[in-house]
């Protein structure tokens, strides 16, 4: 059975930087890309960020260029978010997701919360 | 970015019927729109994918049409179970982005 666990998450300053992890397991995780997608609070979901099997390229949307990175550790079975420069509209669950080239999201977590406000 | 537009909004509907979901593309995105569901306190699940490809495990009730810009879900003889959110999201070009949900409720 897939499974993927996010932890990380909490309540952080605008400014401030916060790491997300996710343990996966019931699969070869090196052998699929790996995404983080959100939602904010009574709002829609949105693709924040995906790395390809290897990790050797990675992909983000313009509101989280720059700020964010996306890794992973195939020995661990872990995928990582680094974010920094958080904002208020960063504020919004995070689900790890399994991805199927391209932009097919066929698993996911339960999701973390992080919120960002002084 | 594409933008992806969902109607109806709210959509109410009893046991037993048959409901339609819509999804509008701002350009056209071949094939690749794809259907997810959302329950409180389940993970989110993959329904339908390339438009009108059934996901391993999900039931044959679902089906999905539609290529270019105009997609619909259609879920017959709906089950309690299928009672939650929608999101229609096109995995065609980057960045990949979502519809707004439909919400279907019981009647």
């Amino acid at each position: 059975e897939v499974q993927l666990v996010e932890t990380g998450g909490g309540l952080v300053q605008p400014g401030r930087s916060l790491k997300l992890s996710c343990v996966a397991s019931g699969f070869t995780f090196n052998n699929y890309w790996m995404s983080w997608t959100r939602q904010a609070p009574g709002k829609g979901l949105e693709w924040v960020a995906s790395i390809t099997n290897s990790g050797g390229s990675t992909y983000y949307p313009d509101s989280v260029k720059g700020r964010f990175t996306i890794s992973r550790d195939n020995a661990q079975n872990t995928l990582y978010l680094q974010m920094n420069s958080l904002r208020s509209e960063d504020t919004a669950t995070y689900y790890c997701t399994r991805e199927r080239p391209r932009g097919l999201f066929d698993y996911w977590g339960q999701g973390v919360m992080v919120t960002v406000s002084s | 970015d594409v933008q992806m537009t969902q109607s109806p909004y709210n959509l109410a509907a009893s046991p037993g019927e048959s409901v339609s979901i819509n999804c509008k593309a701002s350009k056209s995105i071949s094939k690749y729109l794809a259907w997810y569901q959302q329950k409180p306190g389940k993970a989110n699940k993959l329904l339908i994918y390339d438009g009108s490809t059934l996901q391993s495990g999900i039931p044959s009730r679902f089906s999905g049409s539609g290529s270019g810009t105009d997609f619909t879900l259609t879920i017959r003889s709906l089950e309690p179970e299928d009672f939650g959110l929608y999101y229609c999201q096109q995995h065609n070009e980057y960045p990949f982005t979502f519809g707004s949900g439909t919400k279907l409720e019981i009647k």
